[in-house]
């Protein structure tokens, strides 16, 4: 079965600065997709990025940016220039090629300190 | 295009008692699933529907079912709750059931119900 893993509980940073929040995780597959959600105290999940694993170019999308590494079965996050709007719950996911389940990782908890 | 819709937003239920909870996915999607989030368990998958099939299902007892629509969309169903019951429910619904290319899950704003 794949699991993934966010081995940051909690993680803070000081706004404008930049942080990198850690996702490994573990398959036997080869074609599959990962995903950076984030949840706000709202709760709804919304989706900050996604890599589709046969691509060896690194996703990035505005301030958010990916470094993907597949045979290390890592996916972190990296937010640059941080603002207060960040601060929330991220999620790493993992969704297998054919499949519409994701597996998540427990969450880090993303503080931003004004 | 309007996102995700989950009814009822809050929902209070003594044990014992059933509860429906409903999924509306963005227009034109037919891939609709169900994640139960809790503080202990995190996030775990329910169950997966695609053209009012279910194509998969987490590991839940026979208590949590659900079913889809020909309008794509869904409706989950918890009977005889339990206090262990009480989390977020949330729905994701995508373009296509993943085969090929990318679908992107979007989520709607959740249910949350508090079993008492």
């Amino acid at each position: 079965a794949q699991t993934v893993t966010q081995s940051q509980p909690e993680m803070s940073v000081q706004e404008a600065e930049t942080v990198t929040l850690s996702c490994t995780y573990d398959t036997s597959e080869s074609d599959y997709y990962l995903f950076w959600y984030k949840q706000p105290p709202s709760r709804q999940m919304i989706l900050v990025i996604r890599q589709e694993a046969y691509k060896q170019q690194n996703a990035t999308e505005n301030r958010f940016s990916v470094n993907f590494q597949k045979a290390a079965k890592s996916f972190s996050l990296k937010i640059s220039d941080s603002q207060l709007g960040d601060a929330a719950m991220y999620f790493c996911a993992y969704r297998r090629q054919g499949a519409q389940k994701l597996v998540f990782g427990q969450g880090t908890r993303l503080t931003i300190n004004p | 295009k309007a996102g995700v819709t989950q009814t009822p937003r809050y929902l209070i239920k003594t044990r014992g008692q059933q509860v429906t909870l409903s999924c509306s996915p963005i227009s034109g999607h037919r891939s609709v699933s169900w994640y139960q989030q809790t503080p202990g368990q995190g996030l775990q998958f329910l169950f997966e529907y695609f053209s009012e099939t279910q194509r998969n299902k987490g590991n839940f007892p026979g208590r949590f079912s659900g079913r889809q629509f020909s309008n794509s969309r869904s409706e989950m169903n918890v009977s005889t709750l339990e206090l262990g019951d009480s989390a977020l429910y949330l729905c994701a619904s995508s373009l296509e059931a993943g085969r090929g290319g990318l679908a992107i899950p979007f989520f709607g704003p959740g249910t949350r119900l508090t079993v008492l």
